[in-house]
């Protein structure tokens, strides 16, 4: 069975700190990992990432996938309270099957 | 526009009824999803379907039924056998069937399932 572990489950953080949000899988046939923010209601999609060593980056968000190490993480540098939100990570096996982790409630407070 | 539509948005049922829950897309995506949200749990998958006519468990699947009649169309059914119906439920897709390429996961709006 496919298994996404987000670490940690939750975080509390300053205004204008930097954050390291983990995630760690085990799947067959892994195609894809992918990161989504979620805020009150749906799923909003961050990054796809298919490649090991191949940083992805947008604005003050940036992720790198290891799959020696079957893990990747999610950056936030220079946090604002609007980055307040669920972070998802979701691996992608076979036949299109997505797999969601638990997430990573990150709060940021003034 | 195109997009992932979800209907309705609150869903009320008494205990011992079933209910449908609407997904429709005009993305022209092959693949759909059902997920579910509890509080603390992440998004657990439900059914999955790749191509009309044809669909697969997820991890929780009892107590739900889906069908895949149609390309746009991925309605899901909770049954009265479904323990613990009350939840955020989720539709959503993946685009085409050109694997490598960029397939983002749109997701719809949810719909909000309470059981009275």
């Amino acid at each position: 069975e496919d298994k996404v572990v987000q670490s940690p489950l939750s975080l509390v953080v300053h205004e204008g700190d930097t954050v390291t949000l983990n995630c760690s899988y085990e799947v067959t046939n892994f195609r894809s990992l992918l990161w989504y923010k979620q805020e009150k209601k749906a799923p909003t999609f961050l990054f796809m990432l298919t490649s090991s060593g191949i940083e992805k980056k947008s604005g003050r968000l940036s992720s790198i996938l290891d799959k020696k190490e079957l893990s990747s993480i999610l950056n936030i540098t220079a946090t604002q309270t609007g980055d307040s939100a669920i972070y998802l990570c979701a691996v992608e096996g076979s036949n299109y099957k997505l797999t969601f982790g638990k997430g990573t409630l990150l709060t940021v407070n003034p | 526009d195109g997009g992932i539509t979800q209907s309705p948005k609150y869903l009320f049922r008494k205990e011992g009824q079933n209910v449908t829950l609407s997904c429709e897309q005009n993305l022209n995506h092959d693949a759909m999803y059902w997920y579910r949200q509890d509080p603390g749990q992440g998004l657990r998958l439900i059914y999955y379907s790749q191509i009309v006519n044809d669909f697969q468990k997820g991890d929780i699947a009892e107590g739900y039924s889906v069908s895949r009649e149609k390309k746009e169309s991925f309605p899901l059914t909770v049954t009265s056998a479904q323990k613990n119906p009350t939840a955020f439920y989720l539709c959503a897709s993946i685009g085409g069937t050109v694997r490598g390429g960029y397939n983002e996961q749109f997701f719809g709006p949810g719909t909000r399932l309470t059981v009275l």
